[in-house]
């Protein structure tokens, strides 16, 4: 049974390009979440999606977008990219429910590096 | 606002010893729950454990146990009788109705190191 995939695992950009970073879900499961994970903090929730709509979004700006697909797959877009952007970006999956003991499958995260 | 507050940046625990990890927070939502993550080197975040804000009992998992004190609004990870694989990030977390419950509120994180 594979766990959360996140690709690629390390990316370097360079100010102003435009990033995509993949995830592919646990088995079962059809809710992805993305979090930012900047150096010596903790992650910060960026969005949710759930039937391949955007369910719920943190104090992110625009220039980070997103998109589910049809096998629960989802995808993180970052534009414009700055250096505050360099962070260990992690995805979390779990089945669908809105309840306080839903548990969150996370992936080992891509490292983005903005130089 | 929900906050979750470490105050441990760093602790250290000889091997085969217990240790507790404090975790703070803040909310006013009438039911919330609480977790602990754990974050080896390879970055992944690992479920450990999860108290309800109704529960009356700590939660327990394996070695992980929650010491819950709702009052104080405190939910504590025991690790007992410590291995060297312990050595991690350890993070405390939150989700209520106030944040959504799509989202984990997280604390900044306690280094652990266990030495031999």
């Amino acid at each position: 049974d594979a766990g959360v995939t996140q690709s690629p695992t390390h990316l370097i950009k360079t100010r102003g390009q435009q990033v995509t970073l993949r995830c592919s879900p646990k088995s079962g499961h059809d809710t992805v979440s993305w979090y930012q994970q900047a150096l010596g903090q903790g992650p910060q929730f960026i969005f949710q999606y759930y039937e391949e709509e955007e369910r719920q979004r943190g104090n992110f700006p625009d220039r980070f977008s997103g998109h589910q697909f049809p096998n629960y797959s989802s995808e993180l877009n970052v534009n414009a990219l700055l250096l505050g952007d360099s962070a260990l970006y992690l995805c979390a999956s779990s089945f669908g429910g809105l309840s306080t003991n839903e548990k969150l499958f996370f992936g080992s995260g891509t490292q983005l590096s903005v130089l | 606002a929900q906050k979750i507050t470490q105050t441990q940046p760093g602790m250290f625990v000889q091997e085969k010893e217990a240790v507790t990890l404090d975790c703070t927070y803040d909310t006013s939502d009438p039911s919330y729950g609480l977790f602990w993550y754990k974050q080896p080197s390879s970055g992944e975040m690992i479920f450990l454990i999860y108290q309800g804000s109704y529960d009356q009992q700590n939660a327990t998992e394996g070695r992980y146990s929650l010491n819950f004190q709702k009052a104080r609004k405190s939910a504590n990870l025991v690790i007992s009788a410590s291995q060297l694989g312990d050595s991690a990030m350890y993070f405390c977390a939150m989700r209520g109705v106030s944040g959504g419950y799509n989202k984990l509120i997280f604390g900044a994180g306690t280094r652990l190191a266990v030495h031999p």
